[in-house]
């Protein structure tokens, strides 16, 4: 087990320009969670996949948020024309599909818009 | 819709103490219940989960929570704190099966300082 993964550790990117985030979750773990926080609060679910399938989006996914899963395996998160409102710390996690099985989260990208 | 509380923004603790980090969840069904554990810069690690059954848990590092129904709470507990727990606690719920699952709902956290 060696745990969830994610590139970059941090990023800094100008207002306006796209930025891509990548997830490699625990390898027998169908399920791939993405989660967004910002400084002094908890973790807000984005989105989540179930093999290749994405389930569920969030409100807080404006139109500018894409993430794919495209088999199964890692997955990524782009943001089109970033705004400074998406300066935050972005989680990924996984799980089995089981409705017992526990998150596994990985140590997050920091995203800071200038 | 649901929703976690956790009514302790910062609490602070010498080394050696008892801890109680308190959690208070919205009415749900049945809710699963997690602690989780955040040091900086760092992701999320989980100490502890409630699903069913026995209402006192027991996580890692020495940490226990106890699950009150009637008072919608979920606090988690250690009786003897160490310097290496000083970190940020979230309480976290999610509901039972299907495809709620995993779509946690977090508190805003609890920053516990240690002293020596």
């Amino acid at each position: 087990d060696t745990g969830v993964s994610q590139d970059p550790r941090h990023k800094i990117t100008k207002r306006g320009q796209n930025v891509t985030f990548r997830c490699d979750p625990i390898s027998e773990h169908n399920r791939l969670y993405w989660y967004r926080q910002t400084l002094g609060q908890g973790p807000e679910f984005l989105t989540y996949f179930q093999n290749e399938a994405q389930l569920e989006k969030s409100r807080l996914l404006s139109d500018r948020f894409s993430a794919e899963r495209p088999k199964g395996s890692f997955s990524t998160l782009e943001i089109q024309r970033t705004e400074q409102g998406d300066s935050a710390m972005y989680l990924c996690a996984s799980s089995l599909a089981g409705a017992y099985s526990p998150l596994h989260f990985g140590n997050g990208t920091r995203l800071t818009v200038t | 819709a649901q929703s976690v509380t956790q009514p302790d923004i910062h609490i602070t603790v010498s080394e050696g103490a008892s801890l109680e980090l308190r959690c208070n969840y919205s009415y749900g069904a049945t809710p699963y219940l997690f602690w989780y554990v955040q040091s900086p810069g760092q992701g999320l690690q989980l100490l502890l989960k409630y699903f069913s059954g026995d209402t006192l848990v027991q996580g890692i590092k020495g940490f226990e929570a106890e699950f009150k129904r009637s008072q919608s709470s979920f606090n988690l507990r250690k009786p003897s704190v160490h310097w290496s727990d000083a970190a940020e606690y979230f309480c976290s719920r999610t509901e039972a099966g299907g495809t709620s699952y995993g779509k946690l709902t977090f508190g805003q956290g609890t920053i516990l300082t240690v002293h020596p």
